[in-house]
């Protein structure tokens, strides 16, 4: 099942425009993450957030944390039409002793328009 | 330092034939996981192995879906018989050490059963 959905689905923006998605889990976790995937290719991580941030910059990236809302957006500013891509988040599960597994997001498709 | 390997990039089958991904993982990394990703949605959580043991199958199709890492390094995945709803794209990934963190993906392997 999945843990995290995303909203929106789909985002259409400019050029230099800033675009927000969001993610909504169910359970704790220790981290949360976002990856990004270009059409027909792997997922590509992007940042990690642990539980105890609420917010964490990489780049033209802004991340931020809930989690008494279990919920995370991630921001891209100044966006470029090479950020057309689809973004994911994971969570982590809890398995056994040391390890953990990763649940991914229904994800968003964001295209940015030249 | 070399990538996920994944093969083949692309295979189409029959339904009710058999199909074969190989995954090569970045040396040194304890974990591997096989998703499915179905066209549209987020990546499904397979398998996922610690060394050579498997930590976590319960999303496995067990009576039509097997995979093994011999040796704690290549890892394959097979489909026997595929039907239709198989069709989707295998990604493999692998992380270093335990608990959490970055996972890295190979390019994915694109199977479609008609």
């Amino acid at each position: 099942s999945q843990q995290g959905e995303e909203d929106p689905q789909a985002l259409s923006i400019q050029e230099g425009e800033n675009a927000t998605m969001n993610c909504s889990y169910k359970t704790s976790i220790n981290n949360l993450q976002w990856y990004r995937q270009n059409s027909g290719r792997g997922l590509v991580h992007l940042i990690l957030i642990r539980s105890n941030e609420r917010e964490k910059h990489s780049g033209r990236l802004r991340v931020t944390l809930d989690t008494s809302k279990k919920s995370s957006s991630l921001l891209i500013t100044a966006s470029r039409a090479a950020d057309t891509a689809s973004y994911f988040c994971a969570t982590d599960a809890y398995l056994v002793v040391g390890t953990y597994k990763y649940i991914f997001g229904t994800g968003t498709r964001l295209k940015v328009l030249a | 330092e070399a990538g996920v390997a994944q093969s083949p990039r692309y295979k189409i089958i029959e339904k009710r034939q058999s199909v074969a991904f190989w995954c090569n993982p970045i040396s040194g990394h304890a974990t591997l996981y096989w998703y499915q990703q179905i066209l549209g949605q987020g990546p499904k959580l397979l398998i996922q192995f610690q060394n050579n043991g498997v930590v976590d199958d319960s999303q496995l199709p067990k009576d039509r879906f097997s995979a093994e890492r011999l040796k704690g390094v290549d890892s394959t995945l097979k489909i026997q018989p595929a039907k239709l709803e198989d069709s989707a794209v295998y990604l493999c990934a692998s992380r270093q050490g335990l608990n959490t963190g970055e996972l890295f993906f190979g390019e994915g392997s694109r199977l479609t059963v008609l």
